[in-house]
């Protein structure tokens, strides 16, 4: 069981780049979710999506589009790549209880992105 | 929206001594997660607290949750270097939990 998978692990960019960063999990969760993870600021939230079809902005959404066509994949893409944008990027997904709230997540490994 | 803050943001300890990290919230949390991040790994679950005033154990840590579901902490008795790594709290009740900053802890041999 590969719980969530992230593609890839590491990436440097030029400024102006685009590129998709990978995401998939194979538990059959409804709920699933970007994060970008920068020292000293803790997990934010870029975009999120509540089940195929369904996404929705974080509290960092800027740059950065989403797509959920099937429950398994949530790929984040970087429209134009900005040196800001250099960060660990974390997916993860979570099933939802009976009142709809997500419950524990599971995160992927990670990927390190640079732009430079 | 839903903010939590978490403090401190890094703790250093001998080994053996003991660690608390608090988070606070500004509005009443339906749920409390708690995860450990090891330096250079991803964010693991450690537990969830949902019942006002309730204490869970895990070996030598201990959660607790408020009694007015503001505030919750994660104690850990007699740190050993093992423990090193980021605390992160998340307040539930949403699709999606929001994170504190974490507690970076920091144990020296």
């Amino acid at each position: 069981n590969a719980g969530v998978t992230q593609t890839p692990k590491f990436q440097v960019l030029k400024t102006g780049q685009s590129m998709t960063l990978q995401c998939a999990q194979d538990m059959n969760h409804e709920y699933m979710s970007w994060y970008r993870q920068d020292p000293g600021m803790g997990l934010r939230l870029i975009h999120y999506s509540v089940g195929a079809g369904i996404t929705d902005q974080g509290e960092v959404p800027n740059g950065y589009n989403v797509s959920r066509s099937t429950t398994e994949d949530f790929p984040l893409r970087l429209l134009s790549a900005a040196p800001s944008q250099t960060s660990v990027y974390f997916c993860a997904s979570s099933y939802s209880n009976r009142n709809n709230w997500g419950t524990e997540a599971f995160f992927g490994q990670g990927t390190r992105l640079t732009v430079v | 929206g839903q903010q939590v803050m978490q403090i401190p943001q890094y703790q250093h300890v001998q080994e053996g001594e003991d660690f608390t990290t608090y988070c606070n919230s500004s509005t009443t949390l339906s749920n409390i997660q708690w995860y450990k991040q090891r330096p250079g790994g991803h964010p693991v679950f450690l537990i969830q607290l949902v019942k006002s005033g309730e204490v869970k154990k895990q070996k030598r840590l201990t959660f607790q949750f408020g009694e007015a579901k503001k505030n919750s902490s994660l104690h850990i008795t007699a740190t050993q270097t093992t423990d090193v790594g980021t605390y992160f709290c998340a307040g539930g009740g949403s699709y999606i939990p929001t994170f504190g900053r974490g507690t970076s802890l920091i144990v020296h041999p």
